[in-house]
Formats: C-alpha cells, sequence, structure tokens
C-alpha cells in the first residue's frame, strides 16, 4: 500500500497562534513531500516541495517565514503556520512522492480555522 | 506554461450510465498522468497512474487513456454507481503536479 496520513485533522485556533501540522508517509519513505492548500471549489494549489534534509522550495508569492516547512525524516515533514490570521483558513494537504514511476499519494487533509 | 484543462466542469447523470471525462493540456512533456477522486472535505485519493510511455490504464470500471500527441486523457468509468459521485481531477506530472480544474459528478440512483 501506499498510505499518508495528516494530524490533525481538523484545527481551529485563535489569531496570532502558530499551529503545526504533521504529514507521515506510513508504508514507505519519501524522499519528497508537497504541501497544498485548497479554497472551497478550487483546485490545489502547491505551496512548497519538501525534500529529506534540506531546505524546502516554496512557490511563488508563498511566504516563506510564514508557512514553516520541516522534513526530517523519509517518512515524516511538518507544515507550521506562524502568526495564523483568518486569511490562513483553509483545507491544507499534503502528499508523499513515491520511488519509481514518480507517483503522489495524498493525505487526507487538514481544516484550519482561525479565528 | 503548461495548462490543464477539464470537461465538463460538472455532470449529474442516472446511475448504470457509462462516463467519459476529458482532460486536456498544452505541453506534451510529462513524466506521468494520474486521476484521482475527491470526496468533499477530503484529500485525494489516486485512482489510476499512467506513465508517459504508456497508452492506457485499467482498473476495476475505471479505464484511462493517454494521448501525448494531441494532448488529452480520458477517463472512462462503466456502469456508474452513487458511489462515484465526487470531483475528479486529473493531474499531469513534471516533477510536480499540475492539477487540472476538476469534473464534479453526481451519480444519482
Amino acid at each position: 500500500g501506499a498510505v499518508v496520513s495528516q494530524h490533525p485533522s481538523r484545527v481551529i485556533c485563535k489569531s496570532g497562534t502558530s499551529v503545526k501540522i504533521e504529514c507521515r508517509s506510513l508504508d514507505f519513505q519519501a524522499t519528497t513531500m508537497f504541501w497544498y492548500r485548497q479554497f472551497p471549489k478550487q483546485s490545489l494549489m502547491l505551496m512548497a516541495t519538501s525534500n529529506e534534509g534540506s531546505k524546502a522550495t516554496y512557490e511563488q508569492g508563498v511566504e516563506k517565514d510564514k508557512f514553516l516547512i520541516n522534513h526530517a525524516s523519509l517518512t515524516l515533514s511538518t507544515l507550521t503556520v506562524t502568526s495564523a490570521h483568518p486569511e490562513d483558513s483553509s483545507f491544507y494537504i499534503c502528499s508523499a512522492r513515491k520511488l519509481g514511476p514518480n507517483e503522489q499519494f495524498f493525505g487526507p487533509g487538514t481544516r484550519l480555522t482561525v479565528l | 506554461k503548461q495548462e490543464v484543462t477539464q470537461i465538463p466542469a460538472a455532470l449529474s447523470v442516472p446511475e448504470g450510465e457509462n462516463l467519459v471525462l476529458n482532460c486536456s493540456f498544452t505541453d506534451s512533456a510529462i513524466y506521468n498522468l494520474q486521476w484521482f477522486r475527491q470526496d468533499p472535505g477530503k484529500g485525494l485519493t489516486s485512482l489510476l497512474l499512467i506513465q508517459s510511455s504508456q497508452r492506457e490504464q485499467t482498473s476495476g470500471r475505471l479505464n484511462a487513456s493517454l494521448d501525448k500527441s494531441s494532448g488529452r486523457s480520458t477517463l472512462y468509468i462503466a456502469a456508474s454507481q452513487p458511489g462515484d459521485s465526487a470531483t475528479y481531477l486529473c493531474a499531469l506530472n513534471t516533477d510536480k503536479l499540475i492539477f487540472g480544474t476538476g469534473t464534479r459528478l453526481q451519480v444519482f440512483p
């Protein structure tokens, strides 16, 4: 199989606080993981590419100091939304790339609501 | 810049019908193409992966084809069921995934 988990599945926080989201590949090693955000009725928008042991590569327009990404092991990447604001409320989804045919497998997503 | 378009944007059909969802792209320089489904409020489930050198893949009632020369992929769903209701996304893999605009499918009993 190729299972990816995310934790938490849902989080509500106050404006100005930081929130950490974890993404784990449960039964395979992933040298590369990706973070996306999705607004209602829209497709996924790639935020950053996370490579194990190196700095993440951010897409244009994504603030790297606001969305901190750490990929400390071959099975875990974390996204920290720092000083969250209501406009950061969104659905955040991670994926992990499996070696071989370059296939990506997605986590179940994290619904972030900033009050 | 690679652009990926899916038609139709939405589709509502009675159960039992055979369906064709279309995905078109502008640049044939891709590694592979994946089809996903997304249920409301959920992540993406990978349905089929077609590698660049392949022309089609099948899984159960699903069949996906890839024609790089014309920049098209189609997802064929046979004998649709209410459980097939979801949003279907195609995505080109050019090192990163580039998602299509999606097709919202509703299959009613």
